[in-house]
């Protein structure tokens, strides 16, 4: 059963970046069907998506984030993260790492989702 | 971006109701779309993918129809577990999209 584990601070200053991990466990990183990557929910808000990796290095991203955001893989730690710069409030929110799975047929779907960590930006 | 909107935002139904919900798309989407559910202080789980495929382990109460633009989650008999928030997410292209959600309240 894969798992997957957010880590990072919970409080980050504005304007400062934003870094979180995500620990895979029950599986490995460099599945070539796995894409990784990171959704965020504002409080009493909906969900955002935030973007996307492969193990292979091939990134996707929100176009609202992209100048801001980068995500990265490490395979020897079965990792992958997120770097979100010059923060606001407006990027407070609940962070969830997921794995979005490719399945037969050209069908994609995320299955996965660790817990979701909160970070809160705030001096 | 293709845009979601799910429909309601909030619905009250009681224990053994039928309770639909739908997405629209602002583009085809085929049928790449999914259905989660998040229940208060947790992550949201996968309840069909792909419009009407049952992810392993939910109850067959849970059903998905639609195509192209539009699509619907049925429950077909509310259960007390599933009063939680519900939504769509379109996996057609990036970026990934959600509608806004429906929260499903007891009535």
């Amino acid at each position: 059963q894969l798992q997957l584990q957010e880590s990072g601070p919970g409080l980050v200053k504005p304007s400062e970046t934003l870094s979180l991990s995500c620990t895979v466990s029950g599986g490995s990183i460099s599945s070539s069907s796995s894409y990784w990557g990171w959704i965020r929910q504002p409080p009493g808000k909906g969900l955002e998506w935030i973007g996307t990796i492969h193990y292979g290095g091939s990134t996707y991203y929100d176009p609202s984030l992209k100048s801001r955001v980068t995500m990265s893989v490490d395979t020897s730690k079965n990792q992958f993260s997120l770097k979100l710069t010059s923060v606001t409030a407006a990027d407070t929110a609940v962070y969830y790492c997921t794995r979005r799975h490719r399945a037969g047929s050209g069908i994609y779907y995320i299955d996965y989702w660790g817990q979701g960590t909160l970070v809160t930006v705030s001096s | 971006a293709i845009q979601m909107t799910q429909s309601p935002s909030s619905l009250s139904a009681s224990v053994g109701d039928r309770v639909t919900i739908t997405c629209r798309a602002s583009q085809d989407i085929r049928n790449d779309l999914g259905w989660y559910q998040q229940k208060p202080g947790e992550a949201p789980k996968l309840l069909i993918y792909a419009v009407s495929n049952l992810q392993s382990g939910v109850p067959s109460r849970f059903s998905g129809s639609g195509s192209g633009t539009d699509f619907t989650l049925t429950i077909s008999s509310l259960q007390p577990e599933d009063f939680a928030t519900y939504f769509c997410l379109q996996d057609f292209n990036y970026p990934l999209t959600f509608g806004g959600g429906t929260k499903v309240e007891i009535k």
